[in-house]
């Protein structure tokens, strides 16, 4: 079965800060999607990356998946306290039957 | 709001017992997908359905069952309850299989078993 491993497994940054949080598959990835979640809440779909070096940008958010298709990286460029959340990665089965996620990304933004 | 409905919001109840907790897929999807968030498990994919059929399961207990009818909502019933089924369970949408339609989530039913 395949499993996504995310780093790091918390974040602390000062407001402004730029920061990469990173998802590495076992396996080559059909779909890779990002998701941000507040504690206890549900998901909130950021993005979603199917091709090969395929990037995607959502205001100052940019996700990229690797040639390969085997990493993802998220990008936050001047992060803000409304960044903060649980960041996951999510991966799709060959058959596209579920997605497969990663435990997560916490992410503190300070003021 | 994402679509996709979830009631109800918060549950708690005692072991031993049996809840049911229903999804409204977001109109036009035919796939519905329950997964579980536990603290310790993170988020576990159960089971899935389209149009009414069972399409994939999870890591889903024989206790756990679930069922897509007619009009598309979907049920998830969870009996003999173990303070360790304490959890968020999720439901999500698909207007098909597979990475090209995309996964919407609903916001969650909270379960307490005291």
């Amino acid at each position: 079965s395949q499993e996504l491993e995310q780093s790091p497994q918390s974040l602390i940054v000062q407001e402004g800060k730029n920061l990469t949080i990173n998802c590495t598959s076992s396996k080559t990835l059909y779909g890779l999607y990002w998701y941000k979640q507040k504690y206890g809440e549900g998901l909130i779909f950021l993005m979603m990356l199917q091709k090969g070096g395929e990037e995607k940008s959502h205001e100052k958010i940019t996700a990229k998946l690797d040639e390969k298709k085997q990493q993802s990286s998220l990008h936050i460029t001047a992060s803000q306290p409304s960044h903060a959340g649980i960041y996951l990665c999510g991966a799709d089965s060959t058959s596209g039957s579920r997605l497969t996620f990663g435990e997560g990304t916490q992410l503190t933004v300070n003021p | 709001d994402s679509g996709v409905t979830q009631t109800p919001k918060h549950l708690i109840t005692a072991t031993g017992q049996r809840v049911t907790l229903r999804c409204s897929p977001r109109s036009g999807d035919l796939s519905v997908y329950w997964y579980q968030q536990s603290l310790d498990q993170g988020l576990q994919f159960l089971i899935q359905y389209y149009n009414g059929e069972e399409r994939a399961k999870g890591n889903i207990l024989e206790r756990f069952s679930a069922q897509q009818f007619p009009d598309l909502h979907s049920e998830l019933n969870l009996s003999s309850l173990e303070l360790g089924d304490s959890a968020l369970y999720f439901c999500a949408s698909s207007v098909g299989q597979g990475a090209i339609y995309g996964y919407t989530f609903g916001s969650g039913t909270r379960l307490t078993v005291v």
